[in-house]
């Protein structure tokens, strides 16, 4: 079955400070893979999208990892700043019936203190 | 551009009450998306569209219609709406269905059906 596991479920961390987040998954064929960063209230916005063949890919202070060979990826966030506070997820995409299917985690909740 | 435009922001239903939930993009994206997002939960798609007058089920139809006029417009219908659909539901577009290209959300429809 495809799935896509993230952890922690939640992470409090203080301003300044540097965080790692983990999703695990056991979707095929893999295509690509994406991070999402969704605020409170608002829709998913796209970090990061890694395609099989990169290992890694910055976007600011944020940098995502990925193992195609272990099935998991990670996002680093450096220097947190109280405005990265939301739900980061992890969506892992196949190609099914002629079409991108995404399959999404259920996400990891940040919350940055000052 | 206004990117991806959903409304309204929230809604009570009574159940047995129906509802049509809009959402407008102005990318000129020829494909467009309907998720829920339960709490806990990664985000399940019921519904999508490869164009005007072109739609088809997700992983989660039952209980929805869709209809899809014209390529800026995909509203989600709720004919008899039921506790299990409280949910948050978001609309999504993207210029094409494979490769990278990228989903685009909008804002969400916070629904609780009580």
């Amino acid at each position: 079955k495809n799935q896509v596991e993230q952890s922690p479920q939640s992470l409090i961390i203080l301003e300044g400070k540097n965080c790692t987040l983990q999703c695990n998954y056991t979707v095929s064929p893999f295509s690509n893979l994406r991070w999402y960063k969704q605020d409170t209230g608002r829709g998913p916005v796209s970090l990061t999208i890694m395609t099989f063949s990169e290992n890694t890919k910055s976007n600011g202070r944020y940098t995502a990892t990925l193992d195609a060979d272990t099935k998991q990826s990670s996002l680093h966030i450096t220097a947190s700043q109280l405005s990265d506070s939301a739900s980061y997820i992890c969506v892992v995409i196949f190609l099914s019936g002629g079409y991108n299917k995404l399959i999404f985690g259920a996400g990891t909740r940040l919350a940055v203190h000052p | 551009n206004a990117g991806v435009t959903q409304t309204p922001k929230f809604r009570i239903l009574k159940i047995g009450q129906s509802m049509t939930l809009q959402c407008t993009q102005d990318m000129n994206h020829n494909y467009m998306y309907w998720y829920r997002q339960d709490p806990g939960m990664g985000l399940k798609l019921i519904y999508y569209s490869v164009g005007a007058g072109i739609t088809d089920k997700g992983e989660v139809p039952n209980g929805y219609n869709v209809s899809r006029s014209t390529t800026e417009d995909f509203p989600l219908r709720l004919e008899l709406a039921a506790p299990s659909q409280t949910s948050v539901y978001f609309c999504a577009s993207s210029y094409s269905g494979t490769g990278t290209y990228e989903q685009y959300f909008g804002p969400g429809t916070r629904l609780t059906v009580t």
